[in-house]
């Protein structure tokens, strides 16, 4: 099993709709979780990390379940903007570095 | 501050040539990273630093070499490029903190295409 798997998609959904993603991960000794996203040749950057109690910022809603080890990403009332390539991530602690599932495509669509 | 920064931008090598690839940040982070990014594999960890002079493997080091002489500069070594290296190289850094405020800042990228 994978240490971090996602559904590749790609996700065609149309502006304004809802869409959710999920991430499952194996390792159970992971200690933090992140959602990036990354647009199109460009470099990842951090969207937001996940808390146990689920976290909210704006539009978006990350939630982490660690008995069931998956992490999930809820955008709301979505964007053009929004079309990229969603990267569920996990630490495990320490100096480790961190272990990227292979990404989510998302196209929003006019 | 400049944040992350990479050079070049694109290179093209032949087989069995070596290259630097050129990492800086000014955060003022400890911790640095080389990652690489290949179609339909995700990202995966080259080598990583906790600070000067200490640097550790990743989950795909061979045929790369790193140091870390000073906070701000982490080079990532080709010794003798081969095809299979062609990727887009990500350098990224972080600063020590506690898991949940692990920020990590990726610079450009780097696209290396061994012929």
């Amino acid at each position: 099993r994978k240490e971090v798997e996602q559904d590749p998609g790609p996700f065609n959904v149309p502006e304004g709709a809802t869409v959710a993603f999920n991430c499952t991960y194996s390792n159970s000794a992971s200690q933090s979780f992140f959602w990036y996203r990354q647009d199109c040749r460009k470099e990842p950057k951090l969207l937001m990390s996940v808390y146990s109690s689920g976290n909210e910022d704006g539009r978006f809603t990350a939630q982490l379940n660690r008995a069931s080890q998956y992490i999930s990403l809820l955008i709301r009332d979505s964007k053009l903007s929004d079309s990229a390539t969603y990267l569920c991530v996990v630490k495990r602690g320490g100096a480790d570095g961190l272990t990227f599932g292979k990404g989510t495509h998302l196209i929003i669509q006019p | 501050n400049a944040g992350v920064t990479q050079t070049p931008k694109f290179q093209v090598l032949k087989t069995g040539q070596s290259m630097t690839l050129q990492c800086a940040q000014d955060m003022n982070h400890e911790y640095m990273s080389w990652y690489r990014q290949d179609p339909g594999m995700g990202l995966r960890l080259i080598h990583y630093s906790v600070g000067a002079g200490i640097t550790d493997q990743g989950e795909v080091p061979n045929g790369y070499n790193v140091s870390r002489s000073t906070t701000e500069d982490f080079p990532l070594r080709l010794l003798s490029a081969a095809p299979s290296q062609t990727s887009v190289y990500f350098c990224a850094s972080r600063l020590r903190l506690g898991p949940a405020k692990e920020t990590q800042y990726f610079g450009p990228g780097t696209r290396l295409l061994v012929l």
